[in-house]
């Protein structure tokens, strides 16, 4: 089974610096989606990025950015210029291969909490 | 677009009562999910539906919950005795046929005293 392991817990930044979230999982498959989700405390899962694996350049959203390591296994989320609004869980998840239909299952990892520092 | 609309947003019941979350998709959405979050477990996907028909239950806990999708633009979770282990937050989640990205709804916190 699919596993996604955040190993941070909690991670804070000051304002306007950099913060880098990791995040690995362990799958068997050789096509599949990662994506970020952030929950700020509204609950509101709102996507951040995403990735699909067949594609070898890492995404970029405005100020995130993911370091896409497939070989190693690993999806960091990079944040520039941390805002206060950026304050929020952070959620890994995977999706499994597209050629797979009914294989629509995300997998989620525990999540880090990112404080903002004024 | 009003994006995917879950209700009620807070829903307090005691043990042995009926429980019934709603939830509205994005319209034109062809898949919708229901995941359930607690802080021992994380989110779960509890079952989802592709134009209106069940795909995988397999993440329901027990026969205490089922779904039902009678048309495409509304969904049901229904919990039937509630417990007080059932406390969660639920989500609604939907997406386009065309992409493989769900969109939440504000989700449903669900406490059973």
């Amino acid at each position: 089974a699919q596993t996604v392991t955040q190993s941070q817990p909690e991670m804070s930044v000051q304002e306007a610096e950099t913060v880098t979230l990791s995040c690995t999982y362990d799958t068997s498959e050789s096509d599949y989606y990662l994506f970020w989700y952030k929950q700020p405390p509204s609950r509101q899962m709102i996507l951040v990025i995403r990735q699909e694996a067949y594609k070898q350049q890492n995404a970029t959203e405005n100020r995130f950015s993911v370091n896409f390591q497939k070989a190693a296994k690993s999806f960091s989320l990079k944040i520039s210029d941390s805002q206060l609004g950026d304050a929020a869980m952070y959620f890994c998840a995977y999706r499994g291969p597209i050629s797979n239909f009914g294989n629509e299952k995300l997998t989620f990892g525990t999540g880090t909490r990112l404080t903002i520092i004024p | 677009d009003a994006g995917v609309i879950q209700s009620p947003r807070h829903e307090v019941t005691e043990m042995g009562q009926e429980v019934t979350l709603r939830c509205k998709p994005i319209s034109g959405h062809d898949y919708l999910f229901w995941y359930r979050q607690t802080m021992m477990r994380g989110l779960e996907l509890l079952i989802y539906f592709n134009n209106n028909v069940p795909i995988d239950d397999s993440g329901m806990p027990e026969d205490r919950f089922s779904a039902k999708m009678p048309n495409a633009s509304f969904s049901t979770l229904k919990i039937q005795p509630s417990e007080p282990r059932d406390s969660a937050v639920y989500f609604c989640a939907s997406r386009p046929g065309r992409t493989r990205v769900q969109f939440f709804g504000p989700g449903t916190r669900l406490t059973v005293l």
